[in-house]
């Protein structure tokens, strides 16, 4: 079966740090590109960051730039984000996607099923 | 404020048909990237409703179809259904001033009567 499993969400302070992982199984990891999205509270879905397949291309939404890390481990089928300087704003579900390459003609056509991040003090 | 703007809301009866909207601009949609559609319930993560502006994947039923022209793209659904009670969002790619962008559109939540 094909899944992507989110891990590393929870309750985190202002300023603080968080480091979220996705597990992928079922497919070929190491071919597909990989996104990260959120979700605030009540709110739609906000892109977060893109890798590409071999790491050598990554973008990163204008909002997270310079704070936020992704990163993947083809070896261990994983798919990583580092969180700094979290903000209140950061709050959200955050899913990780498996997707085509950048503006490519495939979407995301697998998602993880979140993981929570509460940016509170 | 999304770089894609769709109807914060839809509404019809069983067994009619809607559309939802995406409009965009030269930088996305009228730059001639594709443009994707998902579907989410309520408590659950999105699901791959469109792709490629018309494709369905596998198991997504022929009531669902897309479409683009121009710098807007749409969502039709036909033979309304309960379960299609949902959020519905499209997704495009923006090449801007500050860089390559996934960008989504606000989302319509689709309310069936």
């Amino acid at each position: 079966e094909v899944q992507l499993v989110e891990s590393g969400g929870g309750l985190v302070q202002p300023g603080g740090s968080l480091r979220l992982s996705c597990a992928a199984s079922g497919f070929t990891f190491s071919s597909y590109s990989m996104n990260w999205v959120r979700q605030a509270p009540g709110k739609g879905l906000e892109w977060v960051s893109y890798i590409s397949s071999s790491s050598s291309t990554i973008y990163y939404a204008d909002s997270v730039k310079g704070r936020f890390t992704i990163s993947r481990d083809n070896a261990k089928n994983s798919l990583y984000l580092q969180m700094n300087s979290l903000r209140d704003e950061d709050t959200a579900v955050y899913y990780c996607a498996r997707g085509g390459d950048y503006g490519g003609p495939l979407g995301m056509d697998v998602w993880g099923q979140g993981t929570t991040v509460t940016v509170s003090s | 404020q999304s770089v894609l703007t769709q109807p914060p809301s839809v509404s019809g009866a069983p067994g009619q048909r809607v559309t939802i909207s995406c409009t965009g601009s030269s930088s996305n949609i009228g730059a001639g990237y594709d443009v994707h559609w998902y579907q989410q319930l309520p408590g659950t993560a999105p699901k791959l409703l469109i792709y490629g502006n018309s494709n369905r994947p596998s198991g997504v039923p022929d009531r669902f179809s897309g479409s683009k022209s121009g710098t807007s793209a749409s969502l039709a659904i036909t033979g309304l259904q309960a379960e299609d009670e949902a959020d519905y969002y499209c997704q495009s790619y923006d090449s801007s001033l500050s860089g390559p962008h996934v960008v989504f559109g606000g989302g319509t939540k689709l309310t069936v009567l």
